[in-house]
């Protein structure tokens, strides 16, 4: 089946530095990536997706990309900020999984002034 | 526009009892889901709909969980005879389409407690 592993958290980070936070899966087929991010208080978030091999997703500052050889789709910014601080999980959905959204654990990101 | 709404917000239940999840999605989304997310885990898909029809609930645990969605718009999740593993936050999402593509949008959830 489908399965996806993020690195483990909590991270905490001072302002201005650089993130990456690890996510590897397994699928069948060709799956699509993404990451959302659940800030204090509210509800899940796209932040950013790829929907094929070698794709990049961008939002925010946030950067991904779909390596197949690897099945990785880390996570990085060049400089964090305190608004950063959130849970950040990857999620995959694939052609044998139909529309079903499959998440990793999340990972807890603290962003220091 | 207005975004994935849920409600209750918050649901306080004793054990044995029933309890309904309501979702409205955003307007013209065909696709619903339901997900459901314990304390410090990512969420875990239970079921979605196209238009009224179940297209997948095998998610859904055990026969105590059922959800509707007659009209094609809002859905009702209910859970009969409550236990306190059943203690989570229930999400809603919607998405225009169906498939691996499509981008699927949140409601903030109802967080259910089983006492």
């Amino acid at each position: 089946g489908n399965s996806v592993t993020q690195m483990e958290g909590p991270v905490t980070l001072s302002e201005e530095a650089f993130l990456t936070i690890n996510c590897t899966y397994t699928a069948t087929g060709y799956p699509s990536l993404f990451w959302y991010v659940q800030y204090p208080g509210e509800g899940l978030q796209l932040l950013l997706k790829a929907t094929k091999a070698d794709d990049k997703g961008s939002n925010k500052g946030f950067e991904a990309t779909y390596r197949k050889e690897t099945t990785s789709f880390h996570l990085e910014k060049g400089s964090v900020q305190v608004s950063d601080s959130a849970v950040y999980f990857c999620a995959l959905s694939s052609e044998t999984s139909g529309s079903r959204l499959t998440f990793g654990e999340g990972t807890q990101l603290t962003v220091n002034p | 526009g207005a975004g994935v709404s849920q409600t209750p917000s918050n649901k306080v239940t004793e054990k044995g009892k029933y309890v309904e999840l309501r979702c409205d999605p955003i307007s013209g989304h065909t696709a619903l889901y339901w997900y459901r997310q314990s304390l410090g885990q990512g969420p875990e898909f239970l079921i979605y709909f196209q238009g009224t029809g179940a297209a997948d609930d095998s998610g859904l645990p055990n026969d105590r969980f059922f959800a509707v969605r007659p009209e094609g718009s809002v859905s009702t999740l209910k859970i009969q005879r409550t236990e306190r593993g059943d203690s989570a936050v229930y999400l809603c999402a919607s998405s225009f389409l169906t498939g691996r593509q499509e981008t699927q949008y949140f409601g903030p959830g109802t967080r259910l407690l089983v006492l």
